[in-house]
């Protein structure tokens, strides 16, 4: 059974701060592993799709990290600003045929004004 | 079109009805996938196809769901004899492929909830 953890499951801070949250992945069999912004109701958002070690990406405030050798993916929001509130899922591909990702729980982060 | 499209947005279903779900992807992607979530936040694959061809459908419960991908209709999904355990959103995703399949991104539709009394 492959498991997708994400931490942590709740976040809550304040507009302007700076946060940042994990997706732990088994680091064997690595292809891809993908981030997606969610607000129930509405679509997941792609925002990252990421494939090589020590990649990083950044997509206006929302940047993020890959370290497949120790299985985990870091997500950074600089300057936290309401309309980042959301779900971000990270999901993760290990090569097989079929192609569908395994996502985390998510981590549900809310920002105050 | 540029998004995926989910009809309908929520179902309600007596136990024991059919519900039936649509997607149509992105115009010019080749895959379709269908994912489950019941729990909260917790997606579950049922089924991807590759144009009209069912490429893994290792997800789906084998009793009771079904699901096409046929030329120029929307993909659907089908319940048979809705359980009260079959309450859940229902996401579509579309993806292009460009080589290695579960590299491409995925693009969500925005689910139909599918509630069982």
């Amino acid at each position: 059974i492959l498991n997708v953890e994400q931490s942590p499951q709740s976040l809550h801070v304040q507009e302007g701060d700076s946060t940042n949250f994990t997706c732990s992945f088994p680091s064997s069999n690595f292809y891809a592993l993908h981030w997606y912004r969610w607000e129930t109701a509405k679509s997941p958002e792609a925002l990252f799709v990421m494939t090589l070690n020590g990649d990083e990406k950044k997509k206006g405030r929302i940047s993020a990290t890959l370290n497949t050798k120790e299985g985990y993916s870091y997500l950074y929001i600089k300057g936290s600003q309401p309309e980042d509130s959301a779900t971000y899922l990270c999901a993760f591909y290990n090569g097989g045929s079929q192609g569908n990702l395994i996502f985390g729980k998510g981590t549900k982060l809310s920002v105050k004004p | 079109g540029e998004e995926v499209a989910q009809t309908p947005k929520h179902l309600v279903r007596g136990e024991g009805q059919k519900a039936k779900l649509y997607c149509a992807p992105i115009k010019g992607h080749s895959y379709v996938f269908w994912y489950q979530q019941v729990l909260k936040n917790e997606f579950k694959f049922l089924i991807s196809f590759q144009n009209e061809n069912v490429f893994d459908e290792t997800g789906m419960p084998k009793e009771r769901f079904s699901a096409k991908c046929l030329p120029n209709s929307p993909c659907s999904l089908e319940i048979q004899a809705t359980k009260l355990e079959d309450s859940a959103v229902y996401f579509c995703a579309s993806s292009q492929f460009s080589g290695t399949i579960g590299t491409d991104t995925q693009y969500f539709g925005p689910g139909t909830r599918l509630t069982v009394l």
